[in-house]
């Protein structure tokens, strides 16, 4: 059974950075063809990847985001971290994490979802 | 940048009716590509439709997707009450990025 959890602070202050972890079960990230990814939701928004991590640790970033956001993994405690530098109220959102299954050669899609964090910006 | 474009934002229906959901990219997009995404409120997206037109594992069949090259649709046979919620649509474009559209909800009229 896969699933996915993400913790970390829900306050967090403008020009602060934030940690996200998600830990996982159900499968591993040292298995040949696994990823994961984080993707957030602004209150009443739409859905915004943010980046990918690969069983190889190949990494991938939001073009838009990617000179603020850092994934890494610790492959031996089935988790994943996001960081992401010089928080602003814009970034309140429910921040997910998500895996990536391999189809037709490639990852193209979110199989199982976390539940969510909702992390709040504000001073 | 693809970008997908939803509609209607909002489509309000009857259980037991029909639903048709569209998505359109601005560009062509591989149907292997193209997901669709089910959100109820306070949870996380289920995964719905992957590759245009597969469903994914324990989805029922009332459920189904179509469509290729920009234009992509999402039909629900027969609207249950538990299928009233936000909808996704998601591609993969290469890089890697990830995009979603706007979403359409599904509310009971």
């Amino acid at each position: 059974q896969v699933t996915l959890r993400e913790s970390g602070p829900a306050l967090v202050k403008p020009t602060q950075t934030l940690t996200l972890t998600c830990t996982f079960s159900g499968f591993s990230l040292s298995t040949s063809g696994m990823c994961v990814s984080w993707i957030r939701q602004p209150p009443g928004k739409a859905l915004e990847w943010l980046a990918r991590i690969d069983w190889d640790g190949d990494k991938y970033y939001s073009t838009s985001l990617k000179t603020r956001l850092t994934i890494s993994k610790d492959t031996s405690k089935n988790q994943v971290a996001l960081t992401m530098t010089n928080m602003d109220p814009v970034d309140t959102a429910t921040y997910y994490c998500a895996r990536l299954p391999r189809y037709n050669n490639g990852w193209y899609y979110f199989d199982f979802w976390g539940l969510g964090t909702l992390v709040t910006v504000s001073s | 940048e693809i970008v997908l474009t939803q509609s209607p934002g909002t489509l309000s229906l009857s259980p037991g009716e029909r639903a048709t959901l569209s998505c359109r990219a601005s560009q062509s997009v591989s149907s292997s590509y193209l997901a669709w995404y089910q959100q109820k409120p306070g949870q996380a997206p289920r995964l719905l439709i992957y590759g245009a037109s597969s469903r994914a594992t324990g989805i029922p069949d009332r459920f189904s997707g179509s469509g290729s090259g920009t234009d992509f649709t999402l039909t629900i046979s027969r609207l249950e009450p538990e299928d009233f919620a936000v909808y996704y649509c998601q591609q993969y474009v290469s890089s890697p990025q990830y995009t979603f559209g706007q979403g359409t909800k599904l509310e009971i009229k």
